[in-house]
């Protein structure tokens, strides 16, 4: 199985910060990546899909990056809303895996 | 906008078979992967299983044996059987529907039901 590493598991930032989530893939997958954000009690969300496609009606504060084994995941301007935790996840192969999530707080 | 609905037993025997059933409205069957997902917060989130419209299937190694996805596009619903349950089946059950979005051939799932806890207690 492809082991999805991510970082930090959670931090807190101020409103108007950058915040940054790194995913690291256990082998090459390519771009075959989604990042989701998940509020409690709800399901997850996809908001970047293959890598550094914002998936439609998504704020364009959230972004993505990377290929191959490493993937970042940026919120520009951390807003109210964006408290969530936020999971990468890499399509490439079977079984589909997951990261492990961020918990994002504001400070 | 597809919309998926998990439903089925909140509470399940030790042992016992866990059932549960996505319904789907919005949208039609055809065309799209189905798929069920759990979350835990030990283990966080597990696939477990897709099916195709076509009655395509592929399970996750680590549940294979004791599981069954099947399809019932008369009821655009699909379903999903976990055998020989223990409490680490408890969980947070998801049904989602995908599709293969680039030259990936595995399915990617951007819609999601809301989720069903289901326990595994005597």
């Amino acid at each position: 199985d492809i082991q999805m590493t991510q970082s930090p598991s959670s931090l807190s930032a101020s409103v108007g910060d950058r915040v940054t989530i790194t995913c690291q893939a256990s082998q090459n997958i390519n771009y075959y990546l989604n990042w989701f954000q998940q509020k409690p009690g709800k399901a997850p969300k996809v908001l970047i899909f293959d890598a550094s496609n914002l998936e439609t009606g998504v704020p364009s504060r959230f972004s993505g990056s990377g290929s191959g084994t490493d993937f970042t995941f940026t919120i520009s301007s951390l807003q109210p809303e964006d408290v969530a935790t936020y999971f990468c996840q890499q399509y490439d192969n079977l079984p589909l895996t997951f990261g492990g999530g961020t918990k994002v707080e504001i400070k | 906008q597809v919309q998926l609905q998990e439903s089925g037993p909140g509470l399940v025997k030790p042992s016992e078979t866990l059932s549960l059933t996505c319904s789907v409205s919005g949208g039609s069957i055809s065309g799209y992967y189905w798929s069920w997902i759990r979350q835990t917060p030990g283990r966080g989130l597990e696939w477990i299983a897709y099916i195709y419209y076509t009655g395509t299937t592929n399970y996750n190694p680590s549940l294979k044996s004791r599981v069954t996805i099947s399809l019932d596009t008369s009821k655009t619903q699909f379903s999903l059987r976990l055998r020989s349950v223990t409490a680490a089946d408890t969980a947070v059950y998801f049904c989602a529907r995908g599709t293969v979005v680039s030259s990936s051939w595995v399915p990617s799932f951007h819609s999601w039901g809301q989720g069903t806890l289901v326990t595994v207690s005597s």
